[in-house]
This record gives structure tokens, sequence and C-alpha cells, in this order.
């Protein structure tokens, strides 16, 4: 499973857009790129996936470059209840006895008034 | 509310005891998947579930088991309970098995060692 990296923190503005992004150097052909969101006590929620170059939900868009390499969770105009976890998860169809499900640190996204 | 349904959502215990945790997952749902989360590990994910069968192990310890049932339910089972084992113990589902698959978590347990 690719591994993946993420900023720890982010602070951001009410009404602002905020940019999120991932890195995952080693994904694979068949990886799909997921984001869930999670706030405190609670447990994640799925916000979108992708494979390749742009997917857009009514909550956010995910922004894949041609190599995939990397994402961006792009959250538009943010609300104070924007104030969560955000973590980016990249997985295959195929996972073997070995795989493993890695979630990581997440980005701990505060969206300050 | 994802559908999935863990009990109990709090659980107090004392070193050295069992318990089990269980969870019920969306209608449908054929995965079963169990995490970890401690405020210093972040979410580990510990086993996954298909159909019954196991599918793919995490950093789960030897002291814990977990099982799918033919309704598809699953337990969890922690035994020779640490204080670090404190944890909430989130339950996840998905249609099918592969790693893409949108996971639907439950609201968790949370399990506090003495």
């Amino acid at each position: 499973l690719a591994k993946t990296t993420q900023p720890i923190s982010m602070d951001s503005y009410e009404g602002q857009e905020v940019n999120i992004t991932c890195s995952h150097n080693n994904i694979a052909t068949n990886d799909y790129i997921t984001w869930y969101q999670q706030f405190p006590s609670q447990g994640p929620r799925f916000i979108i996936q992708g494979y390749k170059t742009k997917v857009t939900n009514e909550v956010a868009s995910l922004f894949i470059p041609a190599d995939r390499k990397s994402s961006t969770l792009s959250l538009p105009r943010v609300s104070l209840s924007d104030t969560a976890v955000y973590y980016c998860l990249v997985g295959d169809i195929w996972g073997g006895s070995n795989y493993k499900l890695t979630f990581g640190k997440g980005t701990l996204l505060t969206v300050n008034p | 509310d994802s559908g999935v349904t863990q009990t109990p959502k709090h659980l107090i215990t004392a070193t050295g005891q069992r318990v089990t945790l269980r969870c019920s997952p969306r209608s449908g749902d054929l995965s079963v998947y169990w995490y970890q989360q401690s405020l210093d590990q972040g979410l580990q994910f510990l086993i996954q579930y298909y159909n019954g069968e196991e599918r793919a192990k995490g950093n789960i310890l030897e002291r814990f088991s977990a099982q799918q049932f033919p309704d598809l339910h699953s337990e969890l089972n922690l035994s020779s309970l640490e204080l670090g084992d404190s944890a909430l113990y989130f339950c996840a589902s998905s249609v099918g098995q592969g790693a893409w698959e949108t996971q639907y978590f439950g609201p968790g347990t949370r399990l506090l060692v003495l």
C-alpha cells in the first residue's frame, strides 16, 4: 500500500477555500485515492474518491495530477463546522494477505471565525 | 448515522481482563474492519473480514482476535488487557473487499483500562 504524507495541521478562516495536499509517491496503477473527515470522538466519514484528473461532489473537489504522485482536497468556503481531521487514503482493489489499510495521522484543519 | 452500530459505547475494565466489542455492519455490506485509535498512534487498522473470512490483517496484537459470524456481525475480543489498550475502537463496513471501497464507520467503543 502506498505511503501517504500530509501536513500535520492547517489553519484557515471562515469563507476561505482550503486545499490540503497529500503526497503518495509510490502509488500503484490500480490505487484509488480516498479522503475521509473525522470529528472528535466520531468515526471517519467518506468525503471523496478519485483515480485521476478531477472529481467534484457537493462537499469537495479532488485534484489529481497526471503522475498521480499527489492529490489535493479542496474545500470551498469553509465554515467552523469543517474543523476536523482529514485523512488521505490510497489503496487498490487487490489487497492480498499482507496489505495494510493505513490512515496515517491525518491533517488537523482548524477553521477560525 | 452511517448505519453501522457498535456496542457497548463505553467500557471500563481492569488490567488483565477480557472484553468483547460488537459490530453490526450496514445492511448489505459484506466487509467489516476494525480500527484502534489512541491519542498518540492515530487511526490504526487492525483487521478486516469479508463474508466471514479474514481478508487482511494489520497491527493487531496476538492478545486480540476477531471473527465475523454468518449474519455478518463481527466481534473483537481483547484479552489480558493492559493500560495501553485504552482507546477508541471503531468498526467500519463496506460492500466489497477492496482497499478502495468506501468504508462506513460506526460511532466507536471507548475502552478504558484501569
